[in-house]
């Protein structure tokens, strides 16, 4: 069964622009949740979904978006792009985003210039 | 709000020696808590997911315990290999949040 995948793997734009991540879930997964990596701050929710509901997110600026398709593959969008957006994004799926395991994507290495 | 806290923050060990990290969080009304090894640069791979009935698990080398009433978790991974060298992160569940608070990590390195 294929994992967690994520594109792009890497990117770099600059302040102000916006940028669009995508997650694939694994097949039969309905939550997908994305995190933020950063040294400084370490792994950060950001939102999750489930049957394309938000039903959680985490405490970040209204730049940072997200929503789910019906097929549960999953994006992220950031607006109006700052330095300190530049991170590792991780995207999780799993069944059904309670007591189930969670599984992780590749990341995405976004750097803002 | 759910504090995860692990000690140490790093770990330097020799081949062959076994490793204990520690994992403790302030509230116990936790669902589950999952183990998980980053590499460097790379994604999460989980290693293991210890359900709140549970006390431990267990698979290969690696034991994971769980203590709710105290908020604490060990991983222990025996006989480690220089293969094992990682960061080590443990994520806890806290009700119907459906996300994850992780700790800081440990990063390991095993010496050949």
């Amino acid at each position: 069964k294929a994992g967690v995948t994520q594109t792009p793997r890497y990117l770099i734009k600059t302040r102000g622009q916006q940028v669009t991540l995508s997650c694939s879930p694994i097949s039969g997964h309905r939550s997908v949740s994305w995190y933020q990596q950063t040294p400084g701050q370490g792994l950060q929710f950001l939102f999750e979904y489930f049957s394309e509901t938000q039903r959680n997110k985490g405490n970040f600026p209204g730049r940072f978006s997200g929503r789910q398709f019906s097929n549960s593959r999953s994006e992220m969008n950031v607006s109006t792009l700052e330095l300190g957006d530049s991170a590792l994004y991780l995207c999780a799926s799993s069944l059904e985003g309670t007591t189930d395991e969670q599984y992780f994507g590749p990341g995405t290495r976004l750097t803002v210039t | 709000k759910q504090e995860v806290t692990q000690i140490p923050a790093a770990l330097s060990v020799p081949e062959g020696e076994n490793l204990v990290l520690n994992c403790s969080f302030t509230d116990s009304a936790i669902y589950n808590l999952q183990w998980f090894r980053q590499d460097p640069g790379k994604g999460l791979t989980s290693l293991l997911l210890i359900q709140s009935s549970q006390r431990e698990q267990t698979s290969g080398r690696l034991n994971a315990s769980l203590d709710k009433s105290s908020g604490r978790s060990t991983l222990y991974i025996a006989a480690s290999q220089p293969g094992d060298s990682a960061t080590y992160l443990c994520a806890v569940r806290r009700g119907r949040d459906y996300k994850l608070s992780f700790g800081a990590g440990t990063t390991v390195t095993v010496r050949a």
